[in-house]
């Protein structure tokens, strides 16, 4: 099956504080991007997605970058708070129509 | 609420059995709905795309006859492991497209096979 990635970073910030979690996609060609959220033991949660033509969409309390140039991606969460706490996925797909192919996640723990 | 259902979330089976895996699509019928798997602290895999009333389409790798997969009504997907294996054990997720808005899936709530 296809996936991106075998290994799990993990970020840790203090509570108030905000996060940044980055994520490297692998196809050029892909038109959509989509942060997951998964907590423990739980399928994956929508929580903001940006479209190519976009270099940034705000949500409440979360923000995705987008720079197709380096085929990047992030999310930013303002003031995290303990209920942030969960592994976050960017996932890719090349149509709207396409498979949907996540990164290999990121652990974000916060410090109360 | 959940508008993916997954059942059951949880099961212990014997190596040698096979264990049956149920998906629900609870607002709206769906003729695509997705597998995947996950490993411990890994990423999600896709392991096969399901199609109401025709065959599964399987990614590289995964092995169809050990997968079943059916998707036998535009509400209901099912996946069967069979003859499991310890390294079976794993969260498997199913997933269809479309959120209230959005470009991804929405997911179910997974199950966790354990095979002993």
């Amino acid at each position: 099956g296809e996936s991106v990635g075998l290994h799990l970073p993990t970020l840790s910030v203090q509570e108030g504080d905000n996060s940044i979690i980055n994520c490297a996609y692998s196809n050029s060609a892909s038109d959509y991007f989509i942060w997951y959220k998964q907590e423990s033991g739980k399928g994956p949660q929508f929580i903001i997605d940006i479209r190519s033509n976009m270099d940034k969409r705000q949500g409440q309390r979360v923000t995705v970058l987008l720079n197709k140039t380096v085929k990047h991606l992030s999310l930013q969460i303002a003031a995290t708070q303990p209920g942030d706490s969960a592994v976050y996925f960017c996932a890719e797909r090349k149509t709207s129509y396409d498979k949907v192919i996540f990164g290999p996640g990121t652990s974000l723990s916060v410090i109360p | 609420g959940a508008v993916v259902s997954q059942h059951p979330s949880w099961v212990i089976c014997k190596s040698g059995t096979s264990v049956k895996i149920e998906c629900r699509s609870l607002d709206f019928q769906a003729t695509t709905m997705f597998w995947y798997r996950q490993f411990p602290k890994q990423s999600l895999m896709l392991m096969a795309t399901s199609n109401e009333g025709s065959k599964a389409t399987y990614e590289q790798g995964v092995e169809k006859d050990k997968f079943l997969i059916n998707h036998a009504s535009l509400t209901l997907s099912t996946l069967t492991v069979t003859s499991a294996h310890p390294e079976d054990s794993s969260f498997y997720i199913c997933s269809r497209t479309g959120l209230p808005k959005g470009y991804g899936y929405t997911f179910g709530s997974g199950t966790r096979l354990t095979v002993v």
